[in-house]
């Protein structure tokens, strides 16, 4: 099993461009997250799924937009790229089992110039 | 909204020391999760916890519900102990069982 994926691993935007960040889990997991880690703060919730067909706005998500495409896929899409959007981003699926433990992708790493 | 507080922000310690990472947090929870954050930027989850005490190998976490408050302890770290270690709580509503993060603590551990 490869857990959770994410593509691309690194990526510079020009401000205004467009672009997907594509996450993929093969665990059968319902909950799929999208989140974003800058310096100095923790992790902090752009969208996420509770199933499939579903997708609810977390703490930041002015500037992005998603696709629960499956079960498998959760995608997360910048329209118009802006400096302020320069974080590593993590997909995470969510586990039904009583831990609730979160299983996360290897990250996303993305400047805008 | 959950405040979750940890500390100390910056760690260092000799191989070999104990080492405590506290953690708090302002609203009650259904449960606290402790992660670990690799130099490489993987996050791999340690423990979840909703009360007392669990332990797997040098790593112990507590958590005292009354008194929001979590640490986490290392027994005799080693140099492959440093990372970023996160604390996150789970807020008892919503359904996707929403975690609230700390800014983490980056714990070096030197040979």
């Amino acid at each position: 099993n490869a857990g959770v994926t994410q593509t691309p691993k690194f990526q510079v935007l020009k401000t205004g461009q467009s672009m997907t960040l594509q996450c993929a889990q093969d665990m059968n997991h319902n909950s799929m997250y999208w989140y974003r880690q800058d310096p100095g703060m923790g992790l902090r919730l752009i969208y996420y799924s509770a199933s499939e067909g579903t997708t609810d706005k977390g703490e930041v998500p002015n500037g992005y937009n998603v696709s629960r495409l499956n079960k498998r896929e959760f995608s997360l899409r910048l329209e118009s790229a802006a400096p302020s959007q320069t974080s590593v981003y993590f997909c995470a699926s969510r586990t039904r089992q009583i831990t609730y433990e979160q299983y996360f992708g290897p990250g996303t790493r993305l400047t805008v110039t | 909204k959950n405040e979750v507080e940890q500390s100390p922000q910056n760690l260092t310690a000799q191989e070999g020391e104990f080492i405590t990472i506290n953690c708090s947090y302002s609203v009650g929870i259904s449960a606290l999760h402790w992660l670990q954050q690799h130099p490489g930027g993987g996050i791999v989850s340690l423990f979840m916890l909703s009360s007392g005490k669990k332990k797997h190998g040098r790593l112990i976490a507590t958590i005292n519900i009354q008194e929001k408050h979590s640490s986490l302890h290392i027994t005799a770290s080693h140099p492959r102990d440093s990372a970023v270690y996160i604390c996150a709580v789970r807020s008892p509503s919503g359904s996707a069982r929403q975690l609230t993060f700390g800014s983490g603590t980056q714990l070096t551990v030197l040979p």
